[in-house]
């Protein structure tokens, strides 16, 4: 069964430094989204990405925060200059085509970031 | 605004007795509701979906949920727990219109099963 792939499942990095964030959503998804979950707090939707753009973003998404699909297959979130708060578990999700709000985003295991 | 509200963060129950995980939303338009869940280490797996076409939904592993418009609920049930059920369980709403469909979720409800 096709499944979301993250990595790395663990990042540890010191405050001000770039993180980049990898997931390779199922093949033929057309819709990419990115959410966080801040330890002990709910999962939070970040970025949406559709046709090589920017559907819709959070007020979390700030100048910071930027998505990529840089070849066809993998999707990135980069923090540029990370901060202490920035530290959850990061969540790619993927899902297929224009069914709209009934259809199933798949979710991938997640990436720990950890900001020093 | 659209949301859901899950009523209790921990429910504890003993391994073949009933389980009701329960949800509430808000929404001003009939919701596309789900019900996913998150093992430790692992992922968000989807349980179910509620897409208007029965207000009794079934899912994986014996879970199912029921839509009460009347009661603004999703409640989330299984007759007989086992163990490997404890988990995190998530229910989310995904808002009507809008081209990207994201989904906003509840704080969870973790659930422990006694042997």
């Amino acid at each position: 069964e096709p499944e979301v792939t993250q990595t790395p499942s663990h990042q540890v990095t010191q405050m001000g430094q770039e993180v980049i964030l990898r997931c390779v959503p199922i093949s033929n998804h057309l819709y990419f989204y990115w959410y966080r979950q801040i330890l002990g707090q709910k999962v939070e939707f970040l970025v949406s990405f559709y046709n090589n753009e920017i559907s819709e973003k959070s007020e979390i998404f700030d100048d910071q925060f930027s998505v990529e699909r840089p070849d066809g297959s993998n999707f990135t979130l980069k923090i540029r200059s990370t901060k202490l708060e920035d530290s959850a578990m990061y969540f790619c999700a993927s899902r297929g085509g224009d069914r709209g709000p009934q259809e199933t985003q798949y979710f991938g295991p997640g990436t720990r970031l950890l900001v020093l | 605004a659209q949301s859901v509200t899950q009523l209790d963060s921990h429910v504890s129950v003993s391994e073949g007795t009933p389980v009701l995980l329960r949800c509430n939303y808000s929404s001003s338009y009939s919701p596309s509701l789900f019900w996913y869940v998150q093992h430790p280490n692992k992922g968000l797996q989807l349980l179910l979906k509620y897409t208007s076409a029965a207000t009794l939904v079934k899912g994986i592993n014996g879970f199912e949920a029921e839509f009460k418009k009347s009661e603004t609920s999703f409640h989330l049930t299984k007759p007989s727990a086992h163990m490997s059920d404890a988990a995190e369980y998530f229910c989310v709403v995904s808002p009507y219109g809008g081209a990207t469909n994201k989904l906003i979720f509840g704080t969870g409800t973790l659930l422990a099963v006694q042997p």
